[in-house]
């Protein structure tokens, strides 16, 4: 099984700031790697998919980065809706894998 | 649009079943792999299976398997978990999701989720 394994857990930024979240793979998957987004009572939302392409809709303001096992989330100018738990998905290798989720809170 | 339903959850006693339905709509069903994901109260995400878009395929996390069945009814552009056995460990909320390959073998990401189904195992 892939692990993956997202930091930090809990990350405390001000509005307007940039957020970087990580995610790291127990092996390669090359650029295989989705994000998604849950806010509280909601269901998830995919924001990023291969690693760097934003699904349909995703503000420019979200990118992702990153190949083989180390990935990056970042979110610059920060605003109020951007507050939730971010997930990192691998889809290269079967079973499919989570991150445990990094809770971006204000700061 | 995508439209994807779930039903079926409930209060189970622990080594009971329960058969989840998750209804889709807005996309052609029987060309897309569909996924279960569940997520426990508090907790992370957990995939839980995939199924092809024919239904002759599937893939199951490796601690379920023999007691979660995947399968598909693409006349009625549903998807179907059976759950046997169940423990206390399987309280969580059930997701479906469209998985984004076309016509493929192959799953990938989750573009589109249901809104969850909470299953509660207790006596």
């Amino acid at each position: 099984e892939t692990a993956m394994t997202q930091s930090p857990a809990t990350l405390s930024v001000s509005p307007g700031e940039r957020a970087t979240l990580s995610c790291r793979a127990s092996q390669s998957i090359n650029s295989n790697l989705a994000w998604y987004q849950q806010k509280p009572g909601q269901s998830p939302r995919l924001l990023i998919f291969d690693a760097s392409t934003r699904a349909t809709g995703i503000p420019a303001r979200f990118s992702g980065g990153g190949s083989g096992t180390e990935f990056t989330l970042t979110i610059i100018s920060l605003q109020s809706e951007d507050f939730a738990v971010y997930y990192c998905q691998q889809y290269h290798n079967w079973p499919r894998t989570f991150g445990q989720g990094t809770k971006l809170e204000i700061k | 649009q995508v439209h994807l339903v779930e039903s079926g959850g409930g209060v189970v006693q622990p080594g009971g079943s329960r058969r989840l339905s998750c209804a889709a709509s807005g996309f052609s069903f029987s060309y897309y792999g569909m996924h279960w994901v569940r997520q426990a109260p508090g907790k992370g995400l957990e995939w839980v299976a995939f199924i092809r878009y024919d239904g002759n395929y599937n893939y199951y996390e490796d601690s379920l398997k023999g007691r979660f069945t995947v399968s598909r009814d693409n006349s009625k552009n549903t998807l179907y978990l059976q759950m046997n056995s169940l423990r206390a460990e399987d309280t969580a909320v059930y997701y479906c999701a469209k998985d984004w390959g076309y016509y493929d073998t192959s799953g990938y990401y989750f573009d589109y989720w249901g809104q969850g189904t909470l299953v509660t195992v207790s006596s």
